[in-house]
């Protein structure tokens, strides 16, 4: 069965950096775009960005432009997402998923970064 | 751009049926036939219930529904039950400079 599994919880300062790994299996890893997904504290859901993972082609929603970045190893079916110079209100969830727009719709289990000095 | 527009709550009682909408602009519900819908509980991960406007994902109930008029898109759950308790955002396909954009999301209360 298709599988997404997250790193985990981290507690980081606030001007760190942290890159949060997403492990997949049961699916041919290339054939799907990983999209990085979070939300804060009472907030609701918001996109940052997706990577197509044969390509390496990324997009990401213009909040995060230049400071987030998406990469992957197929070697090892995995993404990544690293955020730097991080902020108390990047405090979130944050989701990976393998997603098609259609029926191909898999998520990990959600990584929280806590942001506090 | 700003998330697509979702009522902030909605509430029935049991065996009931509500309807949660979506708007959006003709940058993305309107010009796209890929809108979602999720059902989320906080610190859980999000599950499908409605892709490509209307269809359902295997195993969701056919008590969910979705359609689409112009730029607003809509979910609508039928014979409400307890367990339908949750939070529901939407999502849709964006033109290239947006991509994707999520619905502010819907408190769900079933009363």
């Amino acid at each position: 069965q298709v599988q997404l599994v997250q790193s985990g919880a981290e507690v980081k300062k606030p001007g760190a950096s942290v890159k949060v790994s997403c492990k997949t299996s049961g699916y041919t890893f290339s054939d799907y775009d990983i999209h990085w997904v979070r939300q804060a504290p009472g907030q609701g859901l918001e996109w940052m960005g997706r990577i197509n993972p044969n390509s390496g082609d990324t997009k990401y929603a213009r909040k995060y432009q230049g400071r987030v970045t998406m990469t992957r190893d197929t070697s090892i079916s995995t993404g990544y997402m690293e955020l730097p110079k991080l902020r108390s209100d990047d405090t979130a969830i944050y989701y990976c998923a393998s997603v098609n727009y259609g029926d191909h719709d898999y998520w990990g289990q959600g990584t929280l970064i806590t942001v506090s000095s | 751009q700003s998330a697509l527009t979702q009522p902030a709550s909605v509430s029935g009682s049991p065996g009931q049926s509500i309807t949660i909408s979506c708007t959006g602009t003709s940058s993305d519900i309107g010009n796209y036939n890929i809108v979602s819908w999720y059902q989320y509980h906080p610190g859980k991960a999000p599950k499908l219930i409605i892709y490509e406007v209307s269809k359902r994902p295997s195993g969701i109930s056919n008590r969910f529904s979705g359609s689409k008029s112009g730029n607003t898109a809509s979910l609508t759950i039928s014979g409400l039950q307890a367990e339908d308790e949750a939070d529901y955002y939407c999502c849709s396909y964006a033109d290239s400079d947006t991509f994707v954009i999520f619905g502010g999301g819907t408190k769900l209360t079933v009363l």
